[in-house]
């Protein structure tokens, strides 16, 4: 029973280095969202995607680009990865708008050098 | 936007006894869901709880319980029986449609 899954958990990036997260769940979910997580901060939403085929910005979405490549994928993308961009990131689905619980992945540690 | 807030960073409790955590929260929306999530040192966020606005009656889930105050906008989470499992960062969330809005957290720490 996967859940959501994210690839890989840890990664280590020199600046102006480009990768891309993967999420995958098998819950059926309509709704998928990218958080990032640091210290002190909480979890901030980067990007999310409410159905296949759409997506939309969240509070911190700049630097990162998302594909919703059909209803089980979402990735999130980094083109030029900066220290700024150092965190924890979690994948997260919801079944539908305002269901009310996310699913959660176990997380992405990303190191920017 | 909403905002939540979570004044305490760090809170401690005996092995069964009681702790409550803070949450208060910000919002122009009339329909939303509160909620309460638990990390573990494993990173994975759980839920632990959650309230629909529009119900007046407090949510419960076994040993963990809120104190939802819509007036004043506090939503607060009562653990009963403190177990050395429930040590974890706890964070406060609401939600409206596809927005949902966390607090900083609370490192809560169970001493045997």
């Amino acid at each position: 029973n996967a859940g959501v899954t994210q690839t890989p958990k840890f990664q280590v990036l020199k600046t102006g280095q480009s990768m891309t997260l993967q999420c995958a769940q098998d819950m059926n979910h309509n709704s998928m969202y990218w958080y990032r997580q640091d210290p002190g901060m909480g979890l901030r939403l980067i990007y999310y995607s409410a159905s296949e085929g759409t997506t939309d910005k969240g509070e911190v979405p700049n630097g990162y680009n998302v594909s919703r490549l059909n209803k089980r994928e979402f990735s999130l993308r980094l083109e030029s990865a900066a220290p700024s961009q150092t965190s924890v990131y979690f994948c997260a689905t919801e079944d539908g708008p305002n269901t009310g619980e996310l699913f959660f992945g176990e997380g992405s540690r990303l190191t920017v050098l | 936007a909403q905002t939540v807030t979570q004044s305490q960073p760090e809170m401690s409790v005996q092995e069964a006894e009681t702790v409550t955590l803070s949450c208060t929260y910000d919002t122009s929306e009339s329909d939303y869901y509160l909620f309460w999530y638990k990390q573990p040192p494993s990173r994975q966020m759980i839920l632990v709880i959650r309230q629909e606005a529009y119900k007046q009656q407090n949510a419960t889930e076994n040993r963990f319980s809120v104190n939802f105050q819509k007036a004043a906008k506090s939503f607060s989470l009562k653990i009963s029986d403190s177990q050395l499992g429930d040590a974890a960062m706890y964070f406060c969330a609401s939600s409206t449609g596809n927005q949902f809005y966390f607090g900083t957290g609370t490192s809560l720490t169970v001493i045997p």
